[in-house]
Formats: structure tokens, C-alpha cells, sequence
């Protein structure tokens, strides 16, 4: 069966643009949630989607937001961007999302912003 | 706030040496604890803990769950050079779906 997959793998956009993300589950997960990871912060938790629908925020900045298709597939978009959104931004996808099953981490898109 | 806490920040061993990371944490409404494995890139699945599995094993690598005292361990006997790598903790609430809260990690280093 098929990892997670991220497009794209790597990104340098300059500040004030924004950006796209995508996240590809694994076959048959519904459930995709996606992290920042920064050296200072760690991975710390953006958002989490099920069935289309958003279930949990975390403490980021409106200019982050996501969605999720019929195919479970999810976007994350980062508008006006600032230098320290440069990050490894990785994506997980669990079966049910219920917190029952494991999250699998897809490579990661390492964004950069000058 | 919840908080997950992992100890020591970094290690270096020898090939062979037995190594135990740990893992504290502090949450409302505690569901499971996870171990990941990240090397230059995305974090491996290695276990995941519940009230109803307090202990996993696999291969060299086994993991416990004291939910009394709120803290993990991660064990690797006959540490290996493949098993440099940080070590990620993260723990799921109950009510939150599959939002985890992660550690710092614990950076392991094998040397020959």
C-alpha cells in the first residue's frame, strides 16, 4: 500500500506570497491532519480534517487554513507569507480520526521563505 | 496547557549499548501515547499506547505506559548505527480526534 505523498517536496517563496500544500492519505484513511515542524518549536499541530470537514485548530494565524476533498485528499494554503513560516510542514492521515489508529507522516514539504 | 516532556535532549551510545528515552506528560482527558522515529525526514510510526495496551514490543525495540505516574519509556537493547535517529513522543486526548501534542524528542546518536 501507498505511503502518504506530499507535492511539492521542497518551496522558496518570497515574503508577502502564498503558498499551497498538498497531502495525498494513504489508501483508504479519512482522517488527514497536518504539523509545522521548526527547530525552535517542534512539531507542533495546525489542523485536522475528517470527511471533508475541519475538527481542530490549533493556535496558528488565519493565514493558515486547509481543506480536504471528497477524496480525502487536503490542501494547505499560507497566505502573505512571513520568514518564519519557513518550516517542514508534513501532513498525517489516520483510518477514522477517532484517535483509535495511527497517524503515518507523509515525507514533508520543506517550505522556505526569503 | 498540556505538556509532553521528554528526557535527555540528546544521547550518544556505543553499537550495543541499551537505551531508554523517556517520555512525561501532563494532559486532560489522556487517550494514547505515541513513539515516532525521525531521521532526515518524515517521523516513523514505532508504537502507539492505551489503557488497553500498556505494553508493545518489536524486535529491539519495546515501549511502556505507566498512566498512573504519567510518563513512557522507550527501550533499544543492542543499540545499532541505523538507530541514529530523534526519538518523538506525542500523546492524544480524548474529545480532540487525532490532534496530537509532541515533544521536543530525545536525538539519539550510535557510534561504532
Amino acid at each position: 500500500k501507498a505511503g502518504v505523498t506530499q507535492t511539492p517536496r521542497y518551496l522558496i517563496k518570497t515574503r508577502g506570497q502564498q503558498v499551497t500544500l498538498s497531502c495525498s492519505p494513504i489508501s483508504g484513511h479519512r482522517s488527514v491532519s497536518w504539523y509545522q515542524q521548526t527547530p525552535g518549536q517542534g512539531l507542533q499541530f495546525l489542523f485536522e480534517y475528517f470527511s471533508e470537514t475541519q475538527r481542530n485548530k490549533g493556535n496558528f494565524p488565519g493565514r493558515f487554513s486547509g481543506r480536504q476533498f471528497s477524496n480525502s485528499r487536503s490542501e494547505m494554503n499560507v497566505s502573505t507569507l512571513e520568514l518564519g513560516d519557513s518550516a517542514l510542514y508534513l501532513c498525517a492521515s489516520s483510518l477514522t480520526g477517532t484517535g483509535l489508529y495511527e497517524q503515518y507522516f507523509g515525507p514533508g514539504t520543506r517550505l522556505t521563505v526569503t | 496547557e498540556d505538556k509532553v516532556v521528554q528526557s535527555p535532549l540528546s544521547l550518544v551510545v556505543h553499537e550495543g549499548d541499551t537505551v531508554t528515552l523517556n517520555c512525561s506528560y501532563e494532559v486532560t482527558n489522556f487517550r494514547s501515547l505515541l513513539w515516532y522515529k525521525q531521521e532526515k525526514k518524515a517521523p516513523t510510526f514505532l508504537f502507539m499506547l492505551t489503557s488497553s495496551g500498556i505494553e508493545k514490543k518489536s524486535g529491539r525495540l519495546s515501549s511502556i505506559l505507566d498512566k498512573k505516574e504519567l510518563f513512557s519509556i522507550l527501550n533499544i537493547t543492542a543499540t545499532q548505527t541505523g538507530d541514529s535517529a530523534v526519538y518523538l513522543c506525542a500523546v492524544g486526548k480524548f474529545g480532540t480526534a487525532s490532534k496530537l501534542t509532541f515533544g521536543t524528542g530525545t536525538r539519539l546518536q550510535v557510534t561504532l
